[in-house]
């Protein structure tokens, strides 16, 4: 079992969709949880850390069960910059980042 | 203020040689990470580097090798080359080993011929 999976994509989206990304993670000790965007070909970047208390910036929600060891991203009013692939990251002790395979998103007009 | 910078941003080998990738953290910044993406995945931690020493490793070969200078740059070496080696090399820095922000570089693109 991979220690961080998310949902399998590619998901194809029209303009102004909501989608949501799922990930789970296995190791109970991760300290921080995290999405991060990546474009084709280019370095991950973060778009937000994630907290239990549930976290918004603009668009975009995420939220993270403990217990569930589960993490989620929610997008509304998707644009087509949105499109790029979107890893679920947890972080463990002593720095080490784990990502998931990541989830495609691709919106169209 | 300068971020991350790998160097070179391409890369090809053959098969059994080795190569060495660069690493300039981002001012402020003290500890250096590699990451190794291969097509269609997700980074993988290769190991991290504090205090010129390698703090945590991942599951990768001793033919992975690293070093950190006093200016807290890095490399990343790479023995006996194999074609599996291909990808993408990532280096993030931060602030300490805690729980700070990992900021990426663009990349080193590695192909094995």
């Amino acid at each position: 079992r991979k220690e961080v999976e998310q949902d399998p994509g590619p998901f194809n989206v029209p303009e102004g969709a909501t989608v949501a990304f799922n990930c789970t993670y296995s190791n109970s000790a991760s300290q921080s949880f995290f999405w991060y965007r990546q474009d084709c070909r280019k370095e991950p970047k973060l778009l937000m850390s994630v907290y239990s208390s549930g976290n918004e910036d603009g668009r975009f929600t995420a939220q993270l069960n403990r217990a569930s060891q589960y993490i989620s991203l929610l997008i509304r009013d998707s644009k087509l910059s949105d499109s790029a692939t979107y890893l679920c990251v947890v972080r463990v002790q002593g720095g080490k980042l784990i990502f998931g395979q990541g989830t495609e998103l691709s919106v169209k007009p | 203020d300068a971020g991350v910078t790998q160097s070179p941003t391409h890369l090809i080998k053959t098969r059994g040689q080795q190569v060495t990738l660069r690493c300039s953290p981002k001012s402020g910044h003290d500890t250096v990470s590699w990451y190794q993406q291969a097509l269609g995945q997700g980074p993988q931690f290769i190991f991290q580097y504090y205090e010129e020493e390698e703090r945590q490793r991942g599951n990768f070969p001793d033919r992975f090798s690293g070093h950190q200078f006093p200016n807290y740059s890095s490399e990343l070496n790479v023995n006996a080359l194999l074609l599996g080696d291909s990808a993408l090399y990532l280096c993030a820095s931060s602030q300490g080993i805690s729980n700070q922000p990992q900021h990426f570089g663009d990349g080193t693109r590695l192909s094995i011929l």
